[in-house]
């Protein structure tokens, strides 16, 4: 079953403003992953925040994790066109070490 | 340059051809995994090795194959394909760290778009 949901499913912004895509999940976590995937192109990690981690933070990228809600945001501040891409979030598996499930993705376009 | 390469880019195959998948990882980790991407849907793991050793087959049907023979290859070998098997196949690579995969980051190669006609 799926694990993550990322929210909104499309985002469109223009450049300078700052982008926000949630991720709920249902089952307890160990950590949770953000990654980024460009049109045509394989996934590139982003962060991963562990579930006794409640912010990290990498260059205009800011992740937040809620294990009481649990639920995530990846915040991107200053959107740059080269932001277009979509979105995902992981989790890994309870019934797995080495497994980790995705959700749908965001598709951001951001506008010149 | 992700570290993870993958060959061919694209593959256009009919229904009785066989045909196999490679990853290549130049980033010395030992753990491998592929992954299909198709359309308005989540990506699906398939399989995961670790250190050459298969630890996750994720009921995919026998027509996938796959085969490590060492830490740095990965194939993916086709056979009698079928028209829903059209996506994208993704190669990643993690390092086994703290018995598992899914707690470290792991790195993708760009993928075989494949088409069954």
């Amino acid at each position: 079953s799926q694990q993550g949901e990322e929210d909104p499913q499309a985002l469109s912004i223009q450049e300078g403003e700052n982008a926000t895509m949630n991720c709920s999940y249902k089952t307890s976590i160990n950590n949770l992953q953000w990654y980024r995937q460009n049109s045509g192109r394989g996934l590139v990690h982003l962060i991963l925040i562990r579930s006794n981690e409640r912010e990290k933070h990498s260059g205009r990228l800011r992740v937040t994790l809620d294990t009481s809600k649990k639920s995530s945001s990846l915040l991107i501040t200053a959107s740059r066109a080269a932001d277009t891409a979509s979105y995902f979030c992981a989790t890994d598996a309870a019934d797995s070490s080495y497994k980790l499930i995705f959700g749908s993705g965001t598709r951001l376009l951001v506008r010149p | 340059e992700t570290g993870v390469t993958q060959t061919p880019r694209h593959l256009v195959m009919g229904m009785t051809n066989k045909k196999s998948l490679k990853c290549e990882q130049h980033l010395g980790h030992n753990a491998m995994y592929w992954y299909k991407q198709s359309a308005k849907k989540p990506l699906e793991l398939m399989f995961v090795y670790s250190l050459e050793e298969r630890v996750e087959n994720n009921s995919v049907p026998s027509r996938f194959s796959p085969e490590c023979p060492n830490s740095s290859h990965l194939f993916l070998h086709l056979h009698t394909l079928q028209p829903e098997d059209s996506a994208l196949y993704l190669c990643a690579s993690s390092q086994d760290f703290e018995a598992g995969g899914n707690n470290q980051p792991q790195h993708f190669g760009d993928g075989t778009r494949l088409s069954i006609l």
